[in-house]
């Protein structure tokens, strides 16, 4: 079965970091490029940050930049991405999403891992 | 950066109705526009892509047209189970965007 599994969600204080992991599964996932995606309670989906399947090209939204890292291991078939500077309008259920092939769009999703900032 | 602005931002109709949901871009994204479904604590379905290209599994009343900057997403034949959110997206690697969504309520 195709899979995405998203963990290290949680309470975190503002200005704190987390590690978000994504774990696929059913799936060359060497050679997708993946992407993470976020939506605070009760609102529409933000992009976050988008790496390729060699991990020579990483893009971030700007809500993100300087604060998000995005990285892969394709050893592992593994997906992170790496907040600091964490703000209360980070606040979300964080996606992990494959593109497909030829689709430019995301045709896999995780479950979702929630992140809470707040003090 | 693009903008996708998708009208109308709720609708209501009855089991049946024939639906429009419209998705315009700030500019020129060629064909180069999905669809997806998100039901209520769940994860977003890809429901079209490439404008018109209908994912496997989906059924055949959903369809999707347009091009440049202006898109639709029809159902139809409304069913209870497309009682969900709708939201565009154009994505080019280097960045994407999501329309606001539009949620489609059963009459």
């Amino acid at each position: 079965e195709v899979q995405l599994v998203e963990s290290g969600g949680g309470l975190v204080k503002p200005g704190g970091s987390l590690r978000l992991s994504c774990e696929a599964s059913g799936f060359a996932f060497s050679s997708y490029g993946m992407n993470w995606v976020r939506q605070a309670p009760g609102k529409g989906l933000e992009w976050v940050s988008s790496i390729n399947s060699l991990s020579t090209d990483k893009y971030y939204a700007d809500s993100g930049k300087g604060r998000f890292t995005i990285s892969r291991d394709n050893a592992k078939d593994s997906l992170y991405l790496q907040m600091n500077s964490l703000r209360a309008e980070d606040t979300a259920v964080y996606y992990c999403a494959r593109e497909g092939w030829g689709r430019k769009a995301f045709d896999i999703w995780g479950q979702g891992t929630m992140v809470t900032v707040s003090s | 950066d693009i903008q996708m602005t998708q009208s109308p931002s709720t609708l209501s109709a009855s089991v049946g109705d024939r639906v429009t949901i419209t998705c315009r871009a700030s500019q020129s994204i060629s064909s180069w526009l999905a669809w997806y479904q998100q039901k209520p604590g769940k994860a977003p379905k890809l429901l079209i892509y490439k404008t018109s290209t209908l994912e496997s599994g989906i059924p055949s009343r959903f369809s999707g047209s347009g091009s440049g900057t202006e898109f639709t997403l029809t159902i139809s034949s409304l069913q209870p189970d497309d009682s969900a959110t709708y939201y565009c997206q154009q994505f080019n690697s280097y960045s994407g965007t999501f329309g606001q969504g539009t949620k489609v309520e059963i009459k």
